[in-house]
């Protein structure tokens, strides 16, 4: 079956880094997304992989390992408003994406 | 760019009643549209892929009766819930994507669907 692992839940301080991890097996690889979800709104896109290593953007970067089937997240100079549920999403051989279930950043001051 | 706007925002209506949820793609054309449903705390589920000037895709479990879904132009997609029942209560969020299979998913804000 295809399956997408990242944490439940993690919590961070405000002015940190943080790292979001997330595994998959997946029947066919064509690209991991991440998004950002807070509560009570829709995702929005952040990042995109098809390559391995890492894609920076800003404050936020997204590492990639095909033959490991692992990706990351990583989030530098915390703010509250990154308080929100990150979601990792593999796209398989037939396009589709196949979504994990979120990992909820909790950030403290 | 890659704007989607989701109508409405909030539904609060009787067992019964059947609602009609809009997608509309804003700056961009889409052959393809996603409706999902999400439950408190839990991940999106796919409901059903649209597309243009066809039939929608739905995923094992997806009642097509019980969810129309219409893309009748490459930027409005409709979701429509009939027959609507408590159950039926959940966030659905639209999707839509500005090209090929290899670009990102932009989500409507959402809608809040709440039968009494």
């Amino acid at each position: 079956g295809q399956n997408i692992d990242q944490p439940t839940e993690m919590t961070a301080t405000e002015g940190a880094i943080v790292q979001i991890n997330c595994t998959y097996q997946t029947s066919g690889f064509n690209g991991l997304f991440w998004y950002q979800q807070h509560a009570g709104e829709a995702p929005t896109f952040l990042s995109y992989n098809v390559l391995d290593g890492l894609e920076e953007k800003g404050r936020f970067s997204s590492f990639l390992s095909r033959s490991k089937g692992y990706s990351y997240l990583l989030l530098k100079e915390l703010q509250m408003k990154d308080s929100a549920s990150y979601l990792c999403a593999v796209m398989d051989s037939n396009y589709q994406l196949i979504w994990g279930a979120g990992t909820k950043l909790i950030i403290k001051p | 760019g890659a704007v989607v706007s989701q109508h409405p925002s909030r539904v609060i209506c009787k067992s019964g009643t059947s609602v009609k949820i809009e997608c509309r793609s804003l700056d961009f054309q889409a052959t393809t549209m996603f409706w999902y449903r999400q439950f408190p705390k839990k991940s999106l589920m796919l409901m059903a892929t649209s597309n243009e000037g066809s039939k929608a895709t739905y995923e094992q479990g997806v009642e097509k009766d019980k969810f129309l879904i219409n893309h009748a132009s490459l930027t409005l997609s409709t979701l429509t819930v009939t027959s609507a029942h408590p159950e039926d209560s959940s966030f659905y969020i639209c999707s839509a994507r500005p090209g090929g299979e290899f670009q990102p998913q932009h989500f409507g804000d959402g809608t809040r669907l709440s039968i009494l």
